[in-house]
C-alpha cells in the first residue's frame, strides 16, 4: 500500500462550480499536510499546509484535514479556468534531518472549462 | 521571493553517458532535494541532503548520485544514462513548512 494515496481524476469541471481534490494516507506519524499546484511546464508551488485537524481557509480554497481517518481534501470555491492545474497533496514528518522530506500523492489534473 | 534555479529546462542525452543536473538556491536554506516526476506516479524523492557534504538516499535512489559541496548548490549526477531514467527532474529547497520548487528539468534519454 502506497503511503499517500490520491484520486487521480482526471476531473473536468464547469466554470463556477465547487471542486472536490482528495488523498488518503497510511501513516499516523505524519505531522503536516499540504497542497501543491503544479501549472504545465512548471514547478509545484505550495497552497496550503497545515498541522492539525479541521479546516484552514485562504481566499476560494479550503483545505480540510481528518487525522482520525487519516483523510485530507481540497476544496475550490468558485472555480476559475486559471486553476486548471495538477494538484498534489504532500505529507511530511516535522523537525530532524527529514524535515522537508515530503511524500506526494499521484496527483490530480484538473479542467475547468468555461 | 525565493528563487530555486536549475540549470537547464530540456536536456537529451545518449544511454551510458554521465549526466550532470545542477540546481541553485539563493535563501541559504539547509534542506536540499531531488526528486523526479512521472504521470501517474506522483514525485517521487531521490536524494536529499541536510547541510553541506550531508546526503541521504531517498525512495529511487539507484542509478543516481549527488553532491553538495556549497550550501547554495546541490547536483544530481546520472551515473551512466539509461532509457527509463527519462523523466521530468525537480529541485527543491527546504525551510519552514515550505518546499520550493524550481521550473524542473525535463530529460530525455535515448
Amino acid at each position: 500500500q502506497k503511503e499517500v494515496e490520491q484520486d487521480p481524476g482526471p476531473l473536468s469541471v464547469p466554470e463556477g462550480a465547487i471542486v472536490s481534490l482528495n488523498c488518503t494516507y497510511s501513516n499516523s506519524a505524519f505531522q503536516y499536510f499540504m497542497w501543491y499546484r503544479q501549472y504545465s511546464r512548471k514547478g509545484p508551488e505550495l497552497l496550503m499546509y497545515t498541522y492539525s485537524s479541521g479546516n484552514k481557509e485562504d481566499g476560494r480554497f479550503t483545505a480540510q484535514v481528518d487525522k482520525s481517518s487519516k483523510y485530507i481534501s481540497l476544496f475550490i470555491r468558485d472555480s476559475q479556468p486559471s486553476d486548471s492545474a495538477t494538484y498534489l497533496c504532500a505529507i511530511g514528518h516535522a523537525g530532524g534531518t527529514s524535515y522537508g522530506k515530503l511524500t506526494f500523492g499521484q496527483g490530480t489534473i484538473l479542467t475547468v472549462h468555461p | 521571493d525565493v528563487k530555486v534555479t536549475q540549470s537547464s529546462r530540456y536536456l537529451v542525452k545518449r544511454t551510458g553517458e554521465k549526466v550532470f543536473l545542477e540546481c541553485v538556491q539563493d535563501m541559504d536554506h539547509e534542506n536540499m532535494f531531488w526528486y523526479r516526476q512521472d504521470p501517474g506516479l506522483g514525485l517521487r524523492l531521490i536524494y536529499f541532503s541536510y547541510d553541506v557534504k550531508m546526503k541521504e538516499k531517498g525512495d529511487i535512489p539507484e542509478g543516481y548520485s549527488v553532491s553538495r559541496e556549497k550550501k547554495e548548490r546541490f547536483s544530481l549526477i546520472l551515473e551512466s544514462a539509461s532509457t527509463n531514467q527519462t523523466s521530468m527532474y525537480l529541485c527543491a529547497s527546504f525551510d519552514t513548512e515550505k518546499l520550493f520548487f524550481g521550473s524542473g528539468t525535463q530529460l530525455s534519454v535515448l
